[in-house]
């Protein structure tokens, strides 16, 4: 299976600033002939279920805020929330749909400094 | 407006079995994988499996394979995740969770159900 690894656990950013989280795999998500990366980012707030943000590693889904952005290709991934807003407080997972089983990082907790 | 409505909270003793509906709306029931994710308290997702409403084909991961069951009724549009020999390790929300390419797997999540608690307890 593929590990996916999130760093840091948690981050508390000023309100209108940048939270930037890291999301790594065990082995590459890229799959070459079509030149996509399988990975993808969802943010949940308590006794929330997920909520997809980000699919292919950068396309945003339908109604998410153009703040949130995702990068990376390969193995390094980055979600990117600009100028922070409250309702932004949560914890956000990164997926890789590459192989089956698909799996999850361990989550990042982002909160208000 | 894709809805995904699960049933309500469980309690369960050790060693029994318990199932979980996951009714969908708002688009064509057929068209879409549904997988099961849980998630234990205070901890990250796991997920269980996939369905294909249209054929009833199912895939587990391999840890629930030999206590994982995946139904489906096409005409109330409604999955069903059917998990036995409970152990208190099983204590999680359990969602359903529609698959996000239509007519094929993509393995990411475009919809999730509210989420089902289901409590392992003696």
């Amino acid at each position: 299976d593929i590990v996916m690894t999130q760093s840091p656990d948690s981050l508390a950013v000023s309100l209108g600033e940048r939270a930037t989280i890291n999301c790594k795999s065990s082995q590459t998500v890229l799959y070459s002939p079509n030149n996509k990366n399988y990975l993808a980012w969802y943010q949940q707030n308590p006794g929330q279920p997920p909520k997809l943000l980000i699919y292919w590693a950068s396309t945003r889904e339908s109604g998410v805020p153009d703040r949130f952005s995702g990068s990376g290709s390969g193995t390094d991934f980055t979600l990117t929330i600009s100028n922070l807003q409250a309702e932004d407080v949560a914890v956000y997972y990164c997926q890789q749909y590459y192989s089956s089983p698909p799996t999850f990082g361990g989550g990042t907790k982002v909160e208000i400094k | 407006q894709v809805h995904l409505v699960q049933s309500g909270a469980e309690v369960k003793k050790p060693g029994a079995s318990v199932k979980v509906s996951c009714k969908a709306s708002g688009y064509t029931f057929t068209n879409y994988y549904i997988h099961w994710v849980r998630q234990a308290p205070g901890e990250g997702l796991e997920w269980m499996g996939i369905i294909n409403p249209n054929s009833a084909r199912t895939t587990y991961a391999r840890k629930f394979q030999d206590r994982l069951s995946m139904t489906r009724d096409t005409s109330t549009s409604t999955v069903y995740l059917d998990l036995s020999s409970l152990r208190s390790e099983d204590t999680a929300v359990y969602y359903c969770a529609r698959d996000g390419l239509v007519s094929t797997t993509g393995y990411y999540f475009d919809y999730w159900g509210q989420g089902t608690l289901v409590t392992v307890s003696s």
